[in-house]
């Protein structure tokens, strides 16, 4: 089982840069989000997305766009990378009911240089 | 808005010993839930525990509980009979109305020999 799926693993911008890191489940979640966690800090909300169609800001939004391409996307896009956010990012997703439990991808470790 | 609070950077337990990481937390939500993850070296996010706010008992999956006081608002989670496998790190989380999910900062556990 898939679960969910982000690429690339790792990557290496130069500041200024653009890239998208994108996300896919295989669990007919209805919620998705990005994390970034950083050293000592935990993981903090980029975005999120409810459901398809609809996406919010979580606490850490500047610098960041996101698209739900669909129900099982979800992007995350660095228009001009700083070296501020090289982190450790995480996608994740839900399914609702009492404990909407989220699963984690894998993660993807970003430098920027 | 919701606060998580983990104080311990960093414990040592004796495989085969028991231990219990401190988590509190706030929130004004009436109705919450609370989350356990473990992230080992290898860095992915595994879902451990969970704990709603109205449960009249406390969660326990395996050799993972949870010691829920709810007028101290604290969510202990106690490992017990350590293994070598469980060194890593373990991060509290919260959910209230919101689908939002904010984290504590992190307990490293080393489990020794």
């Amino acid at each position: 089982n898939a679960g969910v799926t982000q690429t690339p693993k790792f990557q290496v911008l130069k500041t200024g840069q653009s890239m998208t890191l994108q996300c896919a489940q295989d669990m007919n979640h209805n919620s998705m989000y990005w994390y970034r966690q950083d050293p000592g800090m935990g993981l903090r909300l980029i975005y999120y997305s409810a459901s398809e169609g609809t996406t919010d800001k979580g606490e850490v939004p500047n610098g960041y766009n996101v698209s739900r391409l669909n129900k099982r996307e979800f992007s995350l896009r660095l228009e001009s990378a700083a070296p501020s956010q090289t982190s450790v990012y995480f996608c994740a997703s839900s399914g609702g009911g009492e404990k909407n439990i989220q699963y984690f991808g894998a993660g993807t470790r970003l430098s920027v240089l | 808005a919701q606060k998580i609070t983990q104080t311990q950077p960093g414990m040592f337990v004796q495989e085969k010993e028991a231990v219990t990481l401190d988590c509190t937390y706030d929130t004004s939500d009436p109705s919450y839930g609370l989350f356990w993850y473990k992230q080992p070296s290898s860095g992915e996010m595994i879902f451990l525990i969970y704990q709603g706010s109205y449960d009249q008992q406390n969660a326990t999956e395996g050799r993972y509980s949870l010691n829920f006081q709810k007028a101290r608002k604290s969510a202990n989670l106690v490992i017990s009979a350590s293994q070598l496998g469980d060194s890593a790190m373990y991060f509290c989380a919260m959910r209230g109305f919101s689908v939002k999910l904010s984290f504590g900062a992190g307990t490293t556990v080393t489990v020794r020999a």
